[in-house]
């Protein structure tokens, strides 16, 4: 399995803050991640496809980056409902496999 | 708009099966794979297995000696069976589409969830 390391666990940040969130894969991927958001008891959205590419209707405040084994998402000015858990979603290989989600909390 | 309903039992003693299904709505089952994904609490999201418009099948080798997917193309929606289940196999399950097309890949949208919990 591809194993996907998420960095970090959690974080404290204030609205206006710049965040950046990171995964490394065990192997070479390509650029084949996405970037989810999650909310408490409701399903993730998807919020970046195929590393770099904003989906339809998410802000541009939102932004990810790498190829091969590093990525990284980032928000340039956190927002009040961007406080939520995100996780990495790698699809270059059988299983699928998540990182296991940072969670953005009001400080 | 794709829009995906899920539904099945929520509580199960231990080495029940657990049964989901989810519809398809406004949408096209080919050209996608149809897939399953759980969260066990406090846990990562673990993606449990696949299956196109025609059949093809993968799984998680954690999980493929107790799991069938199953689609219905007449009927547009796709299901999970889950055999023998424990405790450990309580979490949210979700259904969702996985979109292959290259430079266009992603998993959306999802279906609302369904807790499944597991308790003798």
């Amino acid at each position: 399995d591809i194993q996907m390391t998420q960095s970090p666990s959690s974080l404290s940040a204030s609205v206006g803050d710049r965040v950046t969130i990171t995964c490394r894969a065990s192997q070479d991927i390509r650029n084949d991640i996405g970037w989810y958001q999650q909310k408490p008891g409701k399903a993730p959205e998807r919020l970046i496809y195929v590393a770099s590419n904003l989906h339809s209707g998410v802000p541009s405040r939102f932004s990810g980056s790498g190829s091969g084994t590093e990525f990284t998402l980032t928000i340039s000015s956190l927002q009040p409902e961007d406080f939520a858990t995100y996780y990495c979603l790698q699809h270059n290989g059988y299983p699928r496999t998540f990182g296991q989600g940072t969670k953005v909390e009001m400080k | 708009q794709v829009q995906l309903q899920q539904w099945g039992a929520g509580l199960l003693k231990p080495l029940e099966t657990l049964s989901l299904t989810c519809a398809v709505h406004g949408g096209s089952l080919s050209g996608y794979y149809w897939t399953w994904i759980r969260q066990p609490p406090g846990k990562r999201l673990e993606w449990i297995g696949e299956i196109s418009h025609v059949r093809s099948t993968s799984y998680n080798p954690s999980l493929k000696s107790r799991v069938t997917i199953s689609i219905d193309t007449s009927r547009e929606r796709f299901s999970l069976n889950l055999r023998s289940v424990t405790a450990a196999d309580t979490a949210v399950y979700y259904c969702t589409r996985f979109s292959p097309s290259v430079g266009y890949t992603w998993f959306d949208p999802w279906g609302q969830g369904t807790l499944v919990t597991v308790s003798s």
